[in-house]
């Protein structure tokens, strides 16, 4: 079982609909999760991060957590084309320990 | 925000030869550097944490005598590729974190083809 788990896609949604981007992991010492946007040829960019159970809203964007379920999802409102990327799901132990990163979901948004 | 600068962002080299490419964090003291590899169309791979004034630690699988890390001040820390290969061509990416409360920031990563 990998340690963080992305469908890898590729989602397609049309621009302003909902994206809604999954991740699970296996650690439940897990404390601290991120949402990662790459462009391709790009190094990632932070889009949130989320420390305790429900959700965080940010913008268009809402992660969301449920340490029960060892389950986190980002929902991006109305989308757009410029969305278009992979997102990378990334999990540590707290402190400044080691990301764990997820394959990563590519998202497509049509005009 | 926090910035980490990573040069260089391209590098072409002939096989044998040994790379370094340096991350900077710009703003902030980074006690710990995380550095990554990616190959096209895969997830980031960790290769080993960098600590400032001590020795690096690496992950299960990865060279330490081919990929030299120096990590000699709060603000620079440097991977050597050593004796490359046309299979260390990757995208190298480098990482670190200024505080509990905050995401991890990258650098803009390095890309590395050896001919």
């Amino acid at each position: 079982q990998k340690e963080v788990e992305q469908n890898s896609g590729p989602l397609s949604v049309p621009e302003g609909a909902i994206a809604s981007l999954n991740c699970t992991y296996s650690d439940r010492g897990s404390q601290s999760f991120f949402w990662y946007r790459q462009y391709s040829g790009k190094s990632p960019e932070l889009i949130m991060s989320i420390y305790s159970n429900g959700d965080k809203e940010d913008g268009r964007f809402t992660a969301q957590l449920n340490k029960a379920s060892q389950y986190v999802s980002l929902l991006i409102r109305d989308s757009q084309p410029s969305d278009s990327a992979t997102y990378l799901c990334a999990v540590n132990k707290g402190g400044f320990q080691k990301l764990v990163f997820g394959t990563g979901t590519r998202l497509l948004v049509s005009p | 925000g926090a910035v980490v600068s990573q040069h260089p962002s391209r590098v072409i080299c002939k096989s044998g030869t040994s790379v370094k490419i340096e991350c900077r964090s710009l703003d902030f003291q980074a006690t710990t550097m995380f550095w990554y590899r990616q190959f096209p169309k895969q997830s980031l791979m960790l290769m080993a944490t960098s600590n400032e004034g001590s020795k690096a630690t690496y992950e299960q699988g990865v060279e330490k005598d081919k990929f030299l890390i120096n990590h000699a001040s709060l603000t620079l820390s440097t991977l050597t590729v050593t004796s490359a290969h046309p299979e260390d061509s990757s995208f190298y990416i480098c990482s670190a974190r200024i505080g509990t409360n905050y995401g991890y920031t990258f650098g803009s990563g390095t890309r590395l083809t050896v001919v």
